[in-house]
């Protein structure tokens, strides 16, 4: 079944303790993307991946890390969280470059309270 | 820079009756369309897109929505709701970069 697993889908954390968020698929997808959705906000991006070891800041970098090295896993890094990073956080991929559909194939989320 | 607005945070349906979800955007280029829909506890997925072509176009469960470039507009329609259909819509354009900017949801509820 072709999906994107993010893991911890639930997260309590404390400031400043170091976290990361996984992010995982199965579809042979080059391009990858984290965004955050916060209520009356939609959805913002953080980072994205065009490829392996291809990453670029979105709309709302600060305060976060990503890593490309293989091509199905790009995980989202919290060195030092804030409260303000308290949030529902997706991550997504997409198919082949060359003609873009839009199409975006969305993770479950994963629900991060920084104390 | 590109934007979208959605302009109801809330739009409460009976079942059965005809819905539109208001959504304009703001763009310098040539942007692709789409909406999205996130079902309670689950990410999101595509409900329709327009990238060129024919400005009516359909989506899944029913859904379309049209594209209006002198309004600026891509308001989804159904025309008639299900209990179902209850989720977050989010409308979103991209420029072909892979960047989408989403807009605030609405959150549709439909009652019995």
């Amino acid at each position: 079944e072709a999906q994107v697993t993010q893991n911890p889908r639930y997260l309590i954390t404390v400031t400043g303790k170091k976290l990361t968020v996984t992010c995982s698929q199965n579809m042979n997808h080059e391009y990858m993307s984290w965004y955050r959705q916060d209520p009356g906000l939609g959805l913002r991006q953080i980072y994205y991946s065009m490829n392996v070891e291809v990453t670029d800041k979105g709309d709302v970098p600060e305060g976060y890390k990503v890593s490309r090295k293989e091509k199905r896993n790009f995980p989202l890094i919290l060195e030092s969280p804030s409260p303000n990073q308290t949030s529902l956080y997706f991550c997504a991929s997409s198919g082949p470059t060359g003609l873009w559909t839009g199409e975006l194939f969305f993770g479950e989320g994963s629900r991060l309270t920084v104390l | 820079a590109q934007s979208v607005t959605q302009l109801d945070s809330q739009v409460p349906v009976f079942e059965e009756a005809p819905v539109e979800l208001r959504c304009n955007y703001s763009s310098s280029v040539s942007v692709y369309l789409f909406w999205y829909v996130q079902y309670p506890n689950q990410g999101l997925q595509l409900l329709l897109k327009y990238l060129s072509g024919s400005t009516l176009v359909k989506g899944i469960n029913g859904f379309e929505a049209e594209f209006n470039k002198s309004q600026t507009s891509f308001h989804l329609r159904k025309p008639s709701v299900h209990i179902s259909d209850t989720a977050e819509y989010f409308c979103a354009s991209g420029t072909g970069r892979r960047a989408l900017t989403f807009g605030s949801g609405t959150r549709l509820q439909v009652q019995p």
